[in-house]
């Protein structure tokens, strides 16, 4: 029944190692989102796709990258990652950017950075 | 920039007892969303809210927006242990800045028998 599916759950990489995080959805939703959201904070939007087009938030890391080949599936690539990059990364899509339209989330990866 | 407040940040709570927690934003918007979170797991939809006045209801949650005055409030009544989580609302930011979020800080919730 999982509509929205985060691969891994639980991530471990080292300072500066590149690691990539998956998220594939059964909803064939529009839109795809990657959130940041560290200890006790709220999520942060990093990018989203409508379809291809892919949209970045002006305050995301050049460190931060993604990647969208089909309809189902959206990675998200960190380059280099940083302590600092240590949090859950949360997908979500959404049938349209409409605005009336709500996201669903998948359960997250959290990822730790040594 | 829209900004997105909640107060309180945390709310410790007694069972049986009725509670508000407060979401306030900057800027223009008729939509709004409530979300819960578990400890360690994703976000959970609540309430969709999407014009002025709206009110939704699901069990002992009970969410409302008055856009005029940029509020929107989540009202627990009866308050039972397994409401315990942190309760985010999240604005959409309008057609413009193409229909995306901006979540409040969230507000805590933790309920004591």
């Amino acid at each position: 029944d999982a509509m929205v599916i985060q691969n891994p759950r639980y991530q471990v990489t080292q300072f500066g190692k590149p690691v990539t995080l998956s998220c594939s959805q059964t909803l064939n939703h529009n839109v795809m989102y990657w959130y940041q959201q560290k200890s006790s904070q709220a999520p942060k939007l990093l990018f989203h796709y409508y379809d291809k087009d892919f949209n970045n938030e002006a305050d995301t890391p050049d460190n931060f990258q993604s990647r969208r080949p089909n309809t189902s599936f959206c990675f998200l690539d960190i380059r280099s990652p940083g302590l600092g990059d240590a949090a859950m990364y949360l997908c979500a899509t959404s049938r349209d950017l409409a605005g009336i339209e709500t996201q669903y989330f998948g359960p997250g990866t959290r990822l730790l950075v040594l | 920039e829209l900004k997105v407040e909640q107060n309180p940040l945390f709310l410790s709570m007694q069972e049986g007892k009725n509670y508000t927690i407060y979401c306030n934003y900057s800027t223009t918007s008729d939509r709004l969303y409530w979300y819960r979170q578990d400890p360690g797991k994703s976000l959970e939809s609540l309430f969709v809210l999407l014009s002025n006045g709206a009110v939704k209801q699901e069990g002992r949650l009970m969410a409302s927006l008055d856009t005029k005055a940029r509020l929107s409030t989540l009202h627990i009544t009866a308050a039972v242990h397994d409401l315990s989580a942190t309760y985010f609302c999240a604005v959409d930011r309008g057609k413009a800045a193409g229909n995306k979020l901006t979540f409040g800080g969230g507000t805590r919730v933790l309920v004591k028998p």
